[in-house]
């Protein structure tokens, strides 16, 4: 069965620093891999996904994240944080059940808190 | 284009009492699901559909019930309200197929508190 890892609950950050969020996937083929955001009081936003070809994949809002197969890992990163980042941020491995339907896994998420 | 859109955004129930959350889809999605987020909990998978006509349970389905009828409409049955389903309900689409996993698309919520 497949599974997501998002190590850390919350992340705190200086507004301008670098960040960098967690994931850690279990699947046994190529994963299909999503980066979603939700802003209080909102549904879920996609920030980027990853199929297949270069590993590194470029997003909305000036984010990106790394695919790294040798590591299960799929972390997100944006160079420079805004005061306008702070939200919930979710990991998700999409997988085909034995049932042949394909049905995406979540973490539990990450809190992003901005400093000033 | 509106999306994945549900209604209502908020309701209140007795304990007891049942209602129907509903989600629409404009986007000839054949893939819709029925999700629920509770506080550091992460997502968790009701229902599923595939197409019309076709639905499946997901991690959590007791308690609730689903039917697709058409593309467009996926509605959420609560038939018997319990405190613990309190949460807040997302429904999402997607188009999936052989070779083919696009991201979903999500509605705004619809925030449920039992009473």
């Amino acid at each position: 069965a497949q599974s997501v890892t998002q190590p850390d609950i919350h992340i705190t950050v200086s507004e301008g620093a670098s960040l960098e969020l967690r994931c850690n996937y279990s699947y046994g083929a190529t994963p299909y891999l999503f980066w979603y955001v939700q802003s209080p009081g909102q549904g879920l936003q996609l920030l980027l996904k990853y199929f297949s070809g270069d590993t590194l994949v470029q997003g909305i809002k000036g984010f990106e994240a790394e695919f790294k197969r040798s590591q299960s890992s799929f972390n997100l990163r944006k160079p420079s944080v805004h005061w306008s980042d702070a939200a919930e941020y979710f990991c998700a491995v999409g997988g085909i059940t034995s049932g042949g339907s394909y049905i995406p896994t979540f973490g539990r998420g990450t809190s992003l808190i901005v400093h000033p | 284009n509106a999306g994945v859109t549900q209604t209502p955004k908020f309701r209140i129930l007795k304990i007891g009492q049942s209602m129907t959350l509903q989600c629409a889809q404009d986007m000839n999605h054949n893939y819709m699901y029925w999700y629920r987020q509770d506080p550091g909990m992460g997502l968790k998978l009701i229902y599923y559909s595939v197409g019309a006509g076709i639905t499946d349970k997901g991690e959590v389905p007791n308690g609730y019930n689903v039917s697709r009828s058409t593309t467009e409409d996926f509605p959420l049955r609560l038939e018997l309200a319990a405190p613990s389903q309190t949460s807040v309900y997302f429904c999402a689409s997607s188009t999936a197929g052989v070779g083919k996993f696009q991201p979903q698309h999500f509605g705004d919520g619809t925030r449920l508190s039992i009473l």
